[in-house]
């Protein structure tokens, strides 16, 4: 099983607004990662948090951590239509740092 | 730089038919791994090679085998491929050390994928 849950599973959104998408798991991180996939290519990575730490920013790129609650958000501000493709999350668990579990994703959408 | 490459790109197999997925990448990482992913879902992990000569099952290990031929080269094998193989596969590689003080240590880069189909 998955150790990522991500919702929504999908979103569709106008131009310049924001897009937001979490991400939930179950056991206790290293880090948790942010991937974008365009359609029929590999996985590009965004950012990464680590478990100290409760929010980053990069770019037009937003993520926030929660420990307490296992779950994390990405945050797109003003999007773009280049910006649609699905956005995946990934843990590096405690006990095997070597190991990246990816989440089921979220497809994005953004109109023109 | 090439970064990760796969090949082949494209595959059709017969049921019980064997093949391997090779990957190489330049990029001098310790670490590889082998992923799957079906038709609207995320990746899941099939086997990783931490550092040379080591290898690891992930979540969906069975029926696949690896081989980390050497720093560079990490290859996927089926041994006896079943439809329910179908999907396309990535490998990815990481700089990786434990702890990840060093900045971009930890992320992955991937290849551009290897689309399988088994009949």
């Amino acid at each position: 099983s998955q150790q990522g849950e991500e919702d929504p599973q999908a979103l569709s959104i106008q131009e310049g607004e924001n897009a937001t998408m979490n991400c939930s798991y179950k056991t206790s991180i290293n880090n948790l990662q942010w991937y974008r996939q365009n359609s029929g290519r590999g996985l590009v990575h965004l950012i990464l948090i680590r478990s100290n730490e409760r929010e980053k920013h990069s770019g037009r790129l937003r993520v926030t951590l929660d420990t307490s609650k296992k779950s994390s958000s990405l945050l797109i501000t003003a999007s773009r239509a280049a910006d649609t493709a699905s956005y995946f999350c990934a843990t590096v668990s405690m006990d095997s740092s070597y190991k990246l579990i990816f989440g089921s994703g979220t497809r994005l959408l953004v109109r023109p | 730089n090439a970064g990760v490459t796969q090949t082949p790109k494209f595959q059709v197999l017969k049921t019980g038919q064997s093949m391997t997925l090779q990957c190489a990448q330049d990029m001098n990482h310790n670490s590889m791994y082998w992923y799957r992913q079906d038709p609207g879902m995320g990746l899941r992990l099939i086997y990783y090679s931490a550092s040379e000569g080591t290898t690891d099952k992930g979540e969906v290990p069975n029926g696949y085998n690896v081989s980390r031929l050497n720093k560079r080269e990490f290859s996927l094998r089926l041994e006896s491929a079943a439809p329910s193989q179908t999907s396309v596969y990535f490998c990815a590689s990481r700089a990786g050390t434990s702890g990840g003080a060093v900045p971009g240590a930890n992320v992955l880069t991937f290849g551009a994928g290897s689309r399988l189909t088994v009949l």
